[in-house]
């Protein structure tokens, strides 16, 4: 398997655009991550998927993030508008069921978003 | 709730010189335990994990760590660090119940000086 592949790998952006992350875990996983890092806050989790279904995105900053998980394959991460604060590096994790003697979280490589 | 604490943001070691990342948790209830590291724009690789059984741990790289229950801890360690060890270290938890949050300490950078 050639591991969480997340694109773009980077992206810049204008301030009001709209920004869209695309992320697609190892197959087989069930769970699926996606965290922002930044100096400040370090590693945040904005929202997480078991079996496609958003089980908690109490870490999403705002209403101009939302996140979906259309099939087991595919997830993406959409600020509307960008702001220049959402200037990250935004990570994709996935993980097989808690429980397993497999649970570990696997990273993408990140896209770095600098909004201008 | 659970929280993870790094209390080091930063250790500077010498090459060949042993060193120790702390990691301290909080939780209610029983917890899995990792330590990640990153290398300079790359994504996190996981070094080990505690998830049950022996509390001493061996990762890749070297590392390895134990975990304390009675003192909340999961110290990571490694008798002889290189160059190459120069990174930044995650401890993260995950809760043994219902949820499955991954969360992780705020990052300690290692770096190893000649």
């Amino acid at each position: 398997d050639a591991g969480v592949i997340q694109s773009p790998r980077h992206e810049v952006t204008e301030m009001g655009q709209e920004v869209t992350l695309r992320c697609k875990p190892i197959s087989g996983h069930d769970y699926l991550f996606w965290y922002r890092q930044t100096m400040m806050r370090g590693l945040e989790l904005l929202i997480y998927f078991n079996n496609n279904v958003p089980i908690d995105d109490s870490g999403m900053p705002e209403d101009r993030f939302s996140a979906k998980m259309p099939n087991a394959s595919f997830s993406t991460l959409k600020i509307q508008p960008s702001e220049p604060r959402d200037s990250a590096v935004y990570f994709c994790a996935s993980s097989l069921s808690l429980g397993t003697t497999s649970t570990e979280a696997f990273f993408g490589q990140g896209t770095r978003l600098t909004v201008v | 709730a659970q929280s993870v604490t790094q209390l080091d943001s930063q250790v500077p070691v010498f090459e060949e010189a042993p060193v120790e990342l702390r990691c301290n948790y909080s939780s209610s209830v029983s917890v899995y335990l990792f330590w990640y590291v990153q290398y300079p724009n790359q994504g996190l690789q996981l070094l080990l994990k505690y998830l049950s059984g022996s509390t001493l741990v061996k990762g890749i790289n070297g590392f390895e760590a134990e975990f304390n229950k009675s003192q909340t801890s999961f110290h990571l360690r490694k008798p002889s660090v290189h160059i190459s060890d120069t990174a930044e270290y995650f401890c993260a938890v995950i809760r043994m119940d219902s949820s499955y949050k991954l969360i992780f300490g705020s990052g300690t950078r290692l770096l190893v000086r000649p």
